[in-house]
């Protein structure tokens, strides 16, 4: 089974800090994702990586950078934190090729910025 | 840009009754479309469907695409308190980007 691990569970943080969030998936998966979801707005991509090292930006990359340095691990970064970036964030991995495409999501992060 | 749009956002129904959830879509590229269920935590992956016309089971669940009215109905009979969540309807765009997800129906049944 495909396992999708989120570093934290909760997180609170201030206005203004760096926020590191951290996801790993143990099947060697070469798509990586970062989600975030609110109400009444659904889910939303921020950002995706289809290999080490490579990056793309999605529907709102505003706010977020990301880093993959390894295949298994993608982190998404909140270079100077706000508000408005209290979400539920949501990462996800899949493999190439149409016949296994499905992403797995791990379980979120709920950040909550003071 | 993309659209998605669910239809309804919000139904209840008791237990053992059919229900069908609505998704339809406007998508670049058009490649597949996934249905998930969300309870609390992580969307779970129900069902995947890239060509029109062909009805996709699993147990009580079934869905099928129309990719000529660029639409999905996602029906679920028999329904039980377990159905209870949130399903998502994803079009997927070719290449190696994400989905574009609706936002959502919440499915609520009543004992």
């Amino acid at each position: 089974d495909v396992k999708v691990t989120q570093s934290s569970r909760y997180l609170v943080k201030r206005t203004g800090e760096k926020v590191f969030l951290e996801c790993v998936q143990d099947m060697d998966h070469e798509n990586m994702f970062w989600y975030r979801q609110d109400p009444g707005l659904g889910l939303r991509l921020i950002y995706f990586s289809y290999d080490v090292k490579m990056k793309e930006k999605g529907d709102i990359p505003e706010g977020y950078s990301v880093s993959r340095e390894k295949k298994e691990r993608f982190s998404l970064i909140l270079e100077s934190a706000s508000t408005n970036q209290t979400s539920m964030y949501l990462c996800a991995s899949s493999t190439l090729g149409q016949a296994n495409w499905p992403q797995h999501f791990g379980d979120g992060t709920r950040l909550s910025i003071l | 840009e993309d659209k998605v749009v669910q239809s309804p956002l919000s139904l209840v129904v008791h237990e053992g009754d059919t229900v069908t959830l609505n998704c339809s879509y406007e998508v670049t590229n058009f490649r597949s479309l996934l249905w998930y269920k969300q309870e609390k935590k992580a969307p779970t992956f129900l069902f995947m469907l890239t060509s029109s016309g062909i009805e996709k089971k699993s147990g009580r669940l079934s869905s099928i695409l129309d990719k000529k009215e660029l639409f999905s109905i996602l029906n679920i009979t028999a329904t039980q308190t377990g159905d209870s969540a949130v399903y998502l309807c994803a079009p997927r765009r070719g290449g190696a980007d994400g989905l574009t997800f609706g936002k959502g129906t919440h499915l609520i049944i009543q004992p």
